[in-house]
C-alpha cells in the first residue's frame, strides 16, 4: 500500500527555537495533507489541512503563525513550530490523500516534540 | 458540523472471545465515509475497515466487521476471535465524500481495548 514518512519520529529542541517536521508521501502524489496533534490518551485534534500550491486552511483555535505549514510539492508538506514552548511538546501526525480519488487516507508514523 | 461520538472509553475481552465497539455520527451529509482505524502503542494509525455510506452491505475484513445503521447514525465494530495484537486504541472516524478541505477525518474520542490472555 501507499506509503506516508514522517522525519524526525522524535524531536527536542529548546524553548524558543524552531523545529520543523516533514511529512512525504513516497510512491504517491498527494495533493492535500493534513497535520493533527494529540495529547496523551486522547483522540487526533485536526490542526490544518495543507494544499499543494496554496495556503492552508487551519482549524479553528490553531495560531497559524505559530504553527507554519509548507506544501510545495505533491509529496512532501512541513510543519514549522516557532519559537516553541514546552506547551507545545506533543505527537504530531501527518496524513496525505492520494491523488485526486480522495479515497484513501494515508497516515505517517508520527513525530514526538520534546520542548524544554 | 459532523461529531463521532465513542461512548465506551475502555473495553476489555478475552483472548479468541467476540467484542463490539461502539460509535454513533451526526452529519446531515447523506453521502460519506466512515473508517475504524487501530492506534497500538507504537502509535502508528492503522485503517481497520471503510464503509461507504451509499452501500447497505455491511463491511467486512477477515475477523473484523461493522454493522453500519445508517437511520440510526451508528456503526460499531465488532472484532471475532479476539487475538492479543488486538489491543489498542481503536478510533471511530467520519469523512464527507465532497471536495476540498471537507476530506478530513473527523475522530471520535477512541476506545482503549484490552485483550486478556
Amino acid at each position: 500500500g501507499a506509503v506516508v514518512s514522517q522525519h524526525p519520529s522524535r524531536v527536542i529542541c529548546k524553548s524558543g527555537t524552531s523545529v520543523k517536521i516533514e511529512c512525504r508521501s513516497l510512491d504517491f502524489q498527494a495533493t492535500t495533507m493534513f497535520w493533527y496533534r494529540q495529547f496523551p490518551k486522547q483522540s487526533l485534534m485536526l490542526m490544518a489541512t495543507s494544499n499543494e500550491g496554496s495556503k492552508a486552511t487551519y482549524e479553528q483555535g490553531v495560531e497559524k503563525d505559530k504553527f507554519l505549514i509548507n506544501h510545495a510539492s505533491l509529496t512532501l508538506s512541513t510543519l514549522t513550530v516557532t519559537s516553541a514552548h514546552p506547551e507545545d511538546s506533543s505527537f504530531y501526525i501527518c496524513s496525505a490523500m492520494s491523488g485526486n480519488s480522495g479515497n484513501t487516507i494515508y497516515f505517517g508514523e508520527g513525530s514526538w516534540l520534546t520542548v524544554v | 458540523a459532523q461529531t463521532v461520538t465513542q461512548s465506551q472509553p475502555e473495553m476489555s475481552v478475552q483472548e479468541a472471545e467476540t467484542v463490539t465497539l461502539s460509535c454513533t455520527y451526526d452529519t446531515s451529509e447523506s453521502d460519506y465515509y466512515l473508517f475504524w482505524y487501530k492506534q497500538p502503542p507504537s502509535r502508528q494509525m492503522i485503517l481497520v475497515i471503510r464503509q461507504e455510506a451509499y452501500k447497505q452491505q455491511n463491511a467486512t475484513e477477515n475477523r473484523f466487521s461493522v454493522n453500519f445503521q445508517k437511520a440510526a447514525k451508528s456503526f460499531s465494530l465488532k472484532i471475532s476471535d479476539s487475538q492479543l495484537g488486538d489491543a489498542a486504541m481503536y478510533f471511530c472516524a467520519y469523512r464527507s465524500r465532497s471536495g476540498g478541505s471537507n476530506y478530513k477525518l473527523t475522530f471520535g474520542k477512541g476506545t482503549l481495548l484490552t485483550v486478556n490472555p
